[in-house]
């Protein structure tokens, strides 16, 4: 199991570029959230993600960011048009689905199981 | 709304001693509470979590959390520590009316000295 999949680790952007996250949940986890780390705070939630579909995006700044999951492949946080406070560590949590849909003690349960993370430098 | 303060961002202790990384929450409702652990260049991982029962919790590493809540505090403590044991710690909360939103603290740095 290689658990959750994070890439890439490191990821330098000039200013009003593109920067793409990619993130592979552990086997068996259909449940993705992202946090992003601004320098000297805890980690701040930004969304969560099913299989095509987001369940909760209040995280996320309005402007230039989304986040997808596709039916197939890694789930991708995109922010656009990047600027220097932008500059974070983004990491990715993958939970075991609950047969029972949103229920208040599944993933707390189960925990998340994090990725190692994308330290984002934006130049 | 809920938060956490973690007030000690950086605890050196020499290996072998006791160390206690303090946490203190806020919330008006009931919460349950974890500790992550971050080795170096690794992901956060469970170490160990509160959910009901037995005020002390355990991890299978030696660390022990106890929740007080007429401190709101959740400190994790190890009598004595090891070399491997160097990491970021992270406090969090979840509150339990259907969530799954972690509110983390600012994290602890624990450099073990030998």
């Amino acid at each position: 199991n290689a658990g959750v999949m994070q890439n890439p680790r490191h990821l330098v952007r000039r200013r009003g570029q593109e920067a793409r996250l990619r993130c592979s949940p552990m086997k068996g986890h259909s449940h993705v959230y992202w946090y992003r780390q601004l320098p000297e705070e805890g980690l701040k939630f930004m969304v969560y993600l099913q299989k095509e579909n987001i369940i909760d995006e209040s995280g996320m700044p309005k402007e230039r960011f989304s986040a997808e999951f596709p039916k197939e492949g890694p789930s991708i946080l995109r922010i656009q048009q990047v600027v220097r406070g932008d500059s974070a560590a983004y990491f990715c949590a993958s939970s075991h689905p609950d047969a029972s849909g949103l229920s208040p003690t599944s993933t707390i349960n189960y925990g998340y199981t994090f990725g190692s993370g994308t330290r984002l430098t934006v130049v | 709304a809920q938060s956490v303060t973690q007030l000690d961002s950086q605890v050196p202790v020499f290996e072998e001693a006791p160390v206690e990384l303090r946490c203190n929450y806020s919330s008006s409702v009931s919460v349950y509470l974890f500790w992550y652990v971050q080795y170096p260049n690794q992901g956060l991982q469970l170490l160990l979590k509160y959910l009901s029962g037995s005020t002390l919790v355990e991890s299978i590493n030696g660390f022990e959390a106890e929740f007080n809540k007429s401190q709101t505090s959740f400190h994790l403590r190890k009598p004595s520590v090891h070399i491997s044991d160097t990491a970021e710690y992270f406090c969090a909360v979840s509150v339990l009316s259907g969530t799954y939103k972690y509110i983390f603290g600012t994290g602890t740095r624990l450099k073990v000295l030998a």
